[in-house]
């Protein structure tokens, strides 16, 4: 069963804390993409990678880094947590003429206090 | 810039009514447009599609068709089931890079 997997379902963090959130996908997918989703406001995409080293700035980049060394990995980090960083987010990859249909990981709910 | 608007929820139906979820886009030339649909706990999945105007995207029982005089792809299924409850996203590709936009998601809640 192909699948896109977060390595964290629930984090608690505090103020200023450096955060990694892991995704791994089995699926050889070239596009990689890393969304927040936060009720009333769906989601909101904030980097993606078509390729290994390479990353683009999605609509909501700020205070938010990434990282794919490997083809299946693809890490969010966020540098100094802040309070309104709590968020649900969500990993998806897909292959790299297919934009649209995207395959999910299950999410990963990040407090930060 | 291009952008999508989906009914607000939550819908309340009971089992076998008839769902409609309204959803329209706003795009410069012809996106793809997608239903995600979001079950309780879990991640995003693709639950329909349609590619082109006058396309009808099916599964699961849910349909919907790409109408490019209106810009709409309403989300609609003729009986639904207890286990439909989640959140319907509905998504147009656009933009610069073609990447999807996602609307605010619909919750629909079917009580027994």
């Amino acid at each position: 069963d192909v699948k896109v997997t977060q390595s964290s379902r629930y984090l608690v963090k505090r103020t200023g804390e450096k955060v990694f959130l892991e995704c791994v996908q089995d699926m050889d997918h070239e596009n990689m993409f890393w969304y927040r989703q936060d009720p009333g406001l769906g989601l909101r995409l904030i980097y993606f990678s078509y390729d290994v080293k390479m990353k683009e700035k999605g609509d909501i980049p700020e205070g938010y880094s990434v990282s794919r060394e490997k083809k299946e990995r693809f890490s969010l980090i966020l540098e100094s947590a802040s309070t309104n960083q709590t968020s649900m987010y969500l990993c998806a990859s897909s292959k790299r003429q297919d934009t649209g249909e995207l395959f999910f990981g299950e999410g990963s709910r990040l407090t930060v206090l | 810039g291009d952008s999508v608007t989906q009914m607000e929820g939550p819908v309340t139906l009971s089992e076998e009514a008839f769902l409609t979820i309204n959803c329209t886009y706003t795009a410069t030339g012809y996106p793809s447009l997608f239903w995600y649909v979001q079950y309780p706990g879990e991640g995003l999945q693709l639950l329909l599609k349609a590619t082109k105007a006058d396309d009808k995207g099916s599964n699961k029982g849910f349909e919907a068709t790409y109408r490019k005089e209106t810009t709409s792809f309403h989300l609609e299924k003729g009986s639904v089931q207890v286990s439909d409850s989640a959140v319907y996203f509905c998504a147009p590709t656009g933009g610069a890079t073609n990447k999807l936009i996602f609307g605010t998601g619909t919750l629909l809640a079917v009580q027994p």
